[in-house]
């Protein structure tokens, strides 16, 4: 148990569909992270938010849409997704971005998209 | 920006032999080197670190070697037991960490 978890931890949405995916942390972390992981690509970098501001974002496609309420939830909210869009997505906290932190990262909701 | 190079991309060993998995970074300045592992249906956690004023860390099985003017550092797993098995993540970090493309180790019982 990382103290970081991600609900659902399984997905299957039509490309027409929205849905949502929720990431929670009690390490009182105050930057959070969102991944994708394929076999394209092993560790893709999405989104970072450091204390609720957004301060990457990684050339993400739009139809992928962050949000941060407050340092211990992190949303990922999904609509008109494309088929490549299947993968695992991992969220993560630390203590903070500007340094090097150890990452904690939750166990992921495996995405499909049909 | 910053570029690691992981290898090999898979490994097999037998159990009890030594694991060596290399990474090569672009970025002089990254100064922040973890490791992580990632098991399968879990998220990738870290095992062991090291910061760039350190050549050398060790934690019972595990060692981590840093070359800073060659750029690279190196895992070592000595004694590898089946619970070994998972892949394995090298990073390179300023303010944020890029990871390696992944090693899928194997230890044969």
């Amino acid at each position: 148990e990382t103290g970081v978890t991600q609900t659902p931890r399984h997905l299957v949405m039509g490309m027409t569909n929205k849905k949502s995916l929720k990431c929670e942390q009690h390490l009182g972390h105050n930057a959070m992270y969102w991944y994708k992981q394929s076999a394209k690509k092993p560790l893709e970098l999405m989104f970072v938010y450091n204390f609720k501001e957004q301060t990457e974002n990684n050339s993400v496609p739009s139809r992928f849409s962050p949000e941060c309420p407050n340092s211990s939830h992190l949303f990922l909210h999904l609509h008109t997704l494309q088929p490549e869009d299947s993968a695992l997505y991992l969220c993560a906290s630390s203590q903070a971005e500007g340094m090097a932190y150890e990452q904690y990262f939750g166990p992921g909701t495996r995405l499909t998209v049909t | 920006g910053e570029n690691v190079e992981q290898h090999p991309s898979t490994l097999s060993v037998q159990e009890g032999d030594s694991a060596v998995i290399k990474c090569t970074y672009s970025d002089s300045a990254s100064n922040y080197f973890p490791w992580y592992k990632q098991e399968l249906g879990k998220g990738p956690q870290l095992i062991i670190d090291i910061r760039s004023n350190v050549g050398e860390k060790k934690d019972q099985r595990i060692a981590v070697t840093l070359n800073k003017t060659a750029k690279h550092f190196s895992l070592h797993i000595t004694e590898t037991q089946p619970e070994d098995s998972a892949v394995y993540f090298c990073a390179a970090s300023i303010s944020k960490s890029t990871f390696g493309d992944g090693t899928t180790l194997t230890v044969k019982p």
